[in-house]
Order: C-alpha cells, then sequence, then structure tokens
C-alpha cells in the first residue's frame, strides 16, 4: 500500500512545470475538502480548501477542483518550485458537524531545479 | 504553527514504561486532536477532544489515553509503551463550529520505544 516516505505514489516535475496532484475520496457525502502540504520534519500545512458547493477554487498559484460525480479531488501547482517539494495530502469531512477529516495517504512530489 | 507546541519534539524510551506527550494551543480552539503517522497508514487518528474533559476515540486508540482539564491543553499518555507505538505524533487543532474548519498542525514528537 503507499506510505509516508518512500512508498508514496511520487510525481516528479521540472521546475516551471505546472504539477496536477490527484486524489480519490471515498464518502460522496463529504461537503468539505482540504489540501494539506507536509516538508520534511514537520507537520502538515493547509494549503487551500473547497466546500461541496464548489467546484473549483484558486489561491496563489494553487488551485483545486472537485468533481463530485466521480468524487475527484485535484490540486494544481502554477510554476513548480523546488520549495513545493513535499508530500501532499487531501482530506474530507462528512457533514453532520463531527469535525473528523479522513486523510488520503498522500503524494511525494519532487521538483527537479 | 498557529500556536501549536508539542513536547517533548524526540523521545526515546524503553517498552513497559509510560510516556506521556503534551500538546499547548494559545488558539482556544475548541478541537484538539492526536494523530500518529506511520509508513503505510498515513495519518491516523489517536484521540480527540471536543472541549474540556469532553474527549472521544479514534480509529488506533487502544493502547493511549488522553485528558484535557485546560482548553489550551491536550496530554496523550501510552500507560506501557510497546514498540509498535514507535512512531511520529502528531497534535492538532480546529476552530470548528465558527465556520472555518481546517485544522492545524504541530511539529510532531518523534517517540522511539526501544
Amino acid at each position: 500500500g503507499e506510505s509516508v516516505g518512500l512508498h508514496l505514489p511520487t510525481l516528479s516535475v521540472q521546475e516551471g512545470d505546472n504539477s496536477i496532484i490527484n486524489c480519490a475520496y471515498s464518502n460522496s457525502a463529504s461537503d468539505y475538502f482540504i489540501w494539506y502540504k507536509q516538508e520534511s520534519g514537520k507537520g502538515p500545512q493547509f494549503i487551500i480548501d473547497i466546500r461541496s458547493n464548489m467546484d473549483k477554487r484558486q489561491g496563489q498559484r494553487v488551485t483545486v477542483l472537485l468533481n463530485k460525480t466521480v468524487k475527484h479531488l485535484s490540486l494544481q501547482i502554477a510554476a513548480t518550485q523546488p520549495g513545493d517539494s513535499a508530500v501532499y495530502f487531501c482530506a474530507e469531512t462528512p457533514p453532520g458537524g463531527s469535525y473528523i477529516p479522513t486523510f488520503g495517504r498522500g503524494t511525494s512530489l519532487i521538483v527537479h531545479p | 504553527d498557529a500556536g501549536i507546541t508539542q513536547s517533548p519534539r524526540h523521545k526515546v524510551t524503553e517498552t513497559g514504561t509510560p510516556v506521556t506527550l503534551r500538546c499547548h494551543q494559545t488558539e482556544n480552539h475548541r478541537y484538539m486532536y492526536w494523530y500518529r503517522q506511520d509508513p503505510g497508514h498515513g495519518l491516523r487518528l489517536i484521540h480527540y477532544s471536543y472541549g474540556v474533559k469532553d474527549t472521544d476515540k479514534g480509529e488506533v486508540s487502544d493502547g493511549y489515553s488522553v485528558s484535557r482539564s485546560k482548553t489550551e491543553d491536550f496530554l496523550l499518555t501510552l500507560e506501557s509503551a510497546t514498540s509498535s507505538q514507535t512512531s511520529v505524533y502528531f497534535c492538532a487543532i480546529n476552530s470548528a463550529g465558527t465556520g472555518d474548519e481546517k485544522l492545524f498542525f504541530g511539529s510532531g514528537t518523534q517517540l522511539s520505544v526501544l
């Protein structure tokens, strides 16, 4: 199975390219989604979020796309930089005020200078 | 790290000894969480708290207990540490109920049980 570290799905890109990281979520009722970035030796950091009543949201150099029909979430990073190298996690939260997100296994992004 | 401090940052202990990890927040957030992160399993929820003295189990709670006597502190205790509890432990907070539901994570505690 996928893992943090060596056994994670890995995306390798060149500096300046655009990156797309994908995530399949499991609960069709989930109504809130977040992308996190985790650099080596650090805790996950919030990047961007989206609610289920939207299909696209843009931040600074990042865009999240939500396709509820196929339960798919993607994170697009424009003009990828070496500092973007990290593990990226998606998380889904079901409705009903549980506030307990479920995290995906993560994707390792490697940016080559 | 959004006003979250975990202590200690690193801990080496022996099998059978008790261990307590501390999470301290300065954000006055209602929800606090303890996760462990291991290769092959990603982030797994151990316990969480939704208020002072209000806690509940996550998916991997066996062998762990928690306490929250104050809003700002959430303690994770391994009553008798085992080698399977060697992991990186993350605390997180959430301002749930305010319309903002994102989690903010601490820097982690690397625990090694020998």
